[in-house]
Formats: structure tokens, sequence, C-alpha cells
């Protein structure tokens, strides 16, 4: 099955710096790569995703980029603010019900 | 706007009681899923469900069952709690997309559970 790295696993930043935090995949099948960010104590919430038949998206100071050669994406944060402190997932599909989550990265933003 | 509810925040139970988790979801989603979450390990698919009555295995399924009698409710149930079953619980629901591809999942507050 489809087995997800994510790394670092923390990372501290201060604000105004950009942020990168890399995943890699098993299965070259895998389709649908989504990034949820959980901040402490709520529940994960999606802030980006992108398909195989796309390289890059971008949605303000979000961008995740995407090498299927290589089997890995990653999350791009630009000018980070302390708000964007949270833990973040990433994950890989290839179908309806098979998702396999990163172990997350600890992003803490220093004002 | 999509809404995943689960019944507790916040659990506390005993070795051995069974334990009832509940999620609702008010979005029509066919999939249904449930996690556990522990630090350093991310979220491990416990159960998921794509249809009311089905139910399929993920990773972890050992000491877990479900229920979904209802489209919109996905029931997990701990038998007989075993402390190394003290987590935070989500769940999560998607659209059954019919090309086969993943739609985004969303998730509910989650549960932490402590089974003493």
């Amino acid at each position: 099955g489809e087995n997800v790295e994510q790394h670092p696993s923390t990372l501290s930043v201060q604000e105004g710096d950009s942020a990168v935090i890399k995943c890699t995949y098993s299965d070259s099948a895998s389709n649908y790569f989504p990034w949820y960010k959980q901040e402490l104590g709520k529940r994960p919430q999606l802030i980006i995703d992108i398909r195989s038949n796309v390289g890059e998206k971008k949605d303000q100071r979000i961008a995740v980029t995407l090498n299927k050669t290589a089997k890995h994406f990653s999350l791009h944060i630009t000018e980070t603010q302390p708000e964007d402190s949270a833990v973040y997932f990433c994950a890989a599909s290839r179908s309806n019900n098979d998702m396999r989550f990163g172990a997350g990265t600890r992003l803490t933003v220093k004002p | 706007d999509v809404k995943v509810t689960q019944s507790s925040r916040y659990l506390v139970k005993r070795t051995g009681e069974k334990v009832f988790l509940e999620c609702v979801q008010d979005m029509d989603h066919e999939n249904m899923f449930w996690y556990r979450q522990d630090p350093g390990l991310g979220l491990r698919l416990i159960y998921f469900s794509y249809d009311v009555k089905m139910k399929e295995k993920g990773d972890i399924p050992e000491g877990y069952s479900v229920s979904r009698e209802k489209k919109e409710r996905f029931s997990l149930i701990l038998e007989s709690a075993s402390t190394n079953q003290t987590s935070m619980y989500l769940c999560a629901s998607s659209l059954w997309s019919r090309g086969g591809a993943q739609e985004t999942q969303y998730f509910g507050p989650g549960t932490r559970l402590l089974v003493l």
C-alpha cells in the first residue's frame, strides 16, 4: 500500500520568512495530494490540494508543487505570519477511499 | 458549508468498557472514515464506509468495529477499551466520485479518549 513520508517533523521560522514542507510517496498510482492544517485543539482543514495532472498550484501565500517522476510534493508558505503556526499534514490518495497521511510537521512562526 | 460533528470532545473510560463514538455529517456524503491521531504517527485509518451498511477495514482495525445504519451517521465502537486505545479520534467524510478520483475529506472536531 501507499506510504507517505513527511519532513521535517518540526520547523521554526521567523515571521516573513518562507517555510517548505516536503512529502514523498511510494505508490505511483496516487493521483490526489491534499494538504491539511491543524491548529491546536481544532480539526484538520484542507488548505490546498493538487492532482497528478498538474505540476504546481498556488493560492495567495500558499503553493504546492508535485514531481510525479520523483514521487514527491511540497508545500510552500511565503511571508509567514504567526497565525500560520500549526501542524501541517500531507496526504496521498489513488482512489475514493484510500488516503494515506504523513506524520505531520509542526510549524512555528516566531514574531 | 460542510459540517461534520462528533458526539463528544472528551471522553474518559475504564479498561474493559464498551465505548461508542458517533459521527454525523450533513452533506449527503457517501464516504465516511474513522482515524486515530497519535503524536509522530499522523492520522491512521481505522475503518471506512462507502455506503449504508458497508464497511471496509483500514490499516488498524483491531479492537474496533463500526456501524453505519444511516447515510449521515458513522459510529466507531471499542468493544472492550484498552489503555493503548487512548488517543484522538477523528471522523471524516467525503463525496464518492464515480470517476474514482479522490474527493476532499472533511473532518470532525475530534474526540479525545482517555482509557484508564
